[in-house]
């Protein structure tokens, strides 16, 4: 089975731009978190999809949003980067179930200039 | 503030040695529990899952959950040169679908 999948994996972009990245989960799961990783922050949770809707929402400005397809693959949009947007920007999939196992994708690394 | 603490570390042990990995958390609405590993300039791989008080064992790896003192650890014995990493404790958030808190990370060097 195909494991999570995520596009570009690296970006270099400036200040006031925006940015969009795409995550494609593992077949059959209907979830989609996605999370940003600083060094000073850690792993921090962006906001999750599941069946098209977002369910869950970090706590991050307006800038950041993100939709879901039918097919359960999900974009996330980032608009007008500042340079502390630089990150590793990881998605991860889970069934959705009980225990909602989550599995990461290999990241978009995002570079504001 | 719903929080993963980890011990910071980094902790240096010699191959062969058990490693020990702690972690507690502050939402007692946690039920699902997890230890990723994460080498440098990689994504977090999933090491383990544990949902029930006691011990869970794969391979080199054992999961201690304490639900009471909201307490997670992870054991590695007979460490290897590979197994020099960071490791992340992620407890599910109990009342936010698809949200996990992970902790700071420890970063494991296992010498030769």
């Amino acid at each position: 089975k195909a494991g999570v999948t995520q596009t570009p994996r690296y970006l270099i972009k400036t200040r006031g731009q925006q940015v969009t990245l795409s995550c494609s989960p593992i077949s059959g799961h209907r979830s989609v978190s996605w999370y940003q990783q600083t060094p000073g922050q850690g792993l921090q949770f962006l906001f999750e999809y599941f069946s098209e809707t977002q369910r869950n929402k970090g706590n991050f400005p307006g800038r950041f949003s993100g939709r879901q397809f039918s097919n359960s693959r999900s974009e996330m949009n980032v608009s007008t980067l500042e340079l502390g947007d630089s990150a590793l920007y990881l998605c991860a999939s889970s069934h959705a179930g009980e225990t909602d196992t989550q599995y990461f994708g290999p990241g978009t690394r995002l570079t504001v200039l | 503030q719903k929080e993963v603490e980890q011990n910071s570390g980094p902790l240096s042990v010699p191959e062969g040695a058990i490693a020990s990995l702690n972690c507690t958390y502050s939402d007692r609405g946690s039920q699902s529990f997890f230890w990723y590993r994460q080498y440098s300039g990689k994504s977090p791989e999933l090491i383990m899952s544990i949902y029930s008080n006691g011990d869970k064992e794969d391979g080199r790896f054992t999961a201690q959950l304490n639900k009471a003192s909201q307490y997670v650890s992870l054991l590695i014995r007979d460490s290897q040169p590979s197994d020099s990493a960071t490791y992340l404790c992620a407890a599910e958030a109990g009342s936010t679908l698809g949200r996990l808190y992970f902790g700071r990370g420890t970063q494991l060097t296992v010498w030769p």
